[in-house]
């Protein structure tokens, strides 16, 4: 069965603490591997797709990494504003359209 | 990507009613999905609704319960029937816009007493 676990469930870092949010994935066969950032009230925003083991891609102060059993989303010298929920989905070969969610990190950045 | 608006934004109704959602978007687009987000739970894909054709819906989710319609391309609705409490949840519907990667509305947040 197909599983996405994301940790750790929360994260409280200083403004200017870098960290790294985790992604693990079981799947028979990958087709993408999403990033969304969720704030309150509001649906996911979209960040990156990953596809194959080794990719990375940056936006501003996040990067994501992907291997063959999990993705990294690094934070670099986070600000407040960077404070939400990161999601990530994984996309199997034999779903369709259907994504998997994890069920998020909630990441909070103090001043 | 897209711009998509969802109707209504919020809602308290009573158990036994129901509840249609829309979803508008603001280009044609050939994929849209309905999702529920229920609280400290995953996102969960309820069904994959194309235009000219049946809704085609998830494991645990039937048609009864969740009629969705289609009539255009760039509209959508999900209406959840015969609510009970444990139908709370925030609805949220989707798009692709040519890749698998998914573009989301702003949410529908729904409370049954």
């Amino acid at each position: 069965e197909d599983q996405v676990t994301q940790s750790p469930e929360a994260l409280r870092l200083q403004e200017g603490e870098s960290s790294s949010l985790n992604c693990s994935y079981t799947v028979s066969g990958l087709r993408g591997l999403f990033w969304y950032r969720q704030d309150p009230g509001k649906g996911p925003e979209f960040l990156f797709t990953l596809y194959s083991a080794g990719e990375e891609k940056e936006k501003e102060r996040l990067k994501a990494t992907l291997t063959k059993k999990e993705s990294f989303l690094h934070i670099t010298a986070p600000k407040p504003e960077d404070s939400a929920t990161y999601l990530c989905a994984v996309h199997p070969t034999n779903s369709g359209y259907a994504l998997n969610f994890g069920k998020g990190t909630s990441l909070l950045v103090t001043p | 990507s897209a711009v998509i608006s969802q109707k209504p934004s919020r809602d308290i109704c009573q158990r036994g009613t129901s509840l249609t959602i829309q979803c508008q978007v603001d280009s044609q687009v050939t994929m849209m999905f309905w999702y529920r987000q229920q609280p400290g739970q995953s996102l969960t894909l309820i069904a994959t609704a194309n235009q000219g054709s049946e809704a085609t819906y998830e494991s645990g989710f039937v048609i009864d319960k969740f009629p969705i319609s289609r009539p255009n391309l760039t509209f959508s609705t999900l209406t959840v029937s015969n609510m009970s409490p444990e139908d709370s949840s925030i609805y949220l519907c989707s798009v692709t816009t040519g890749g698998y990667e998914q573009y989301f509305g702003p949410g529908t947040r729904l409370t049954v007493t």
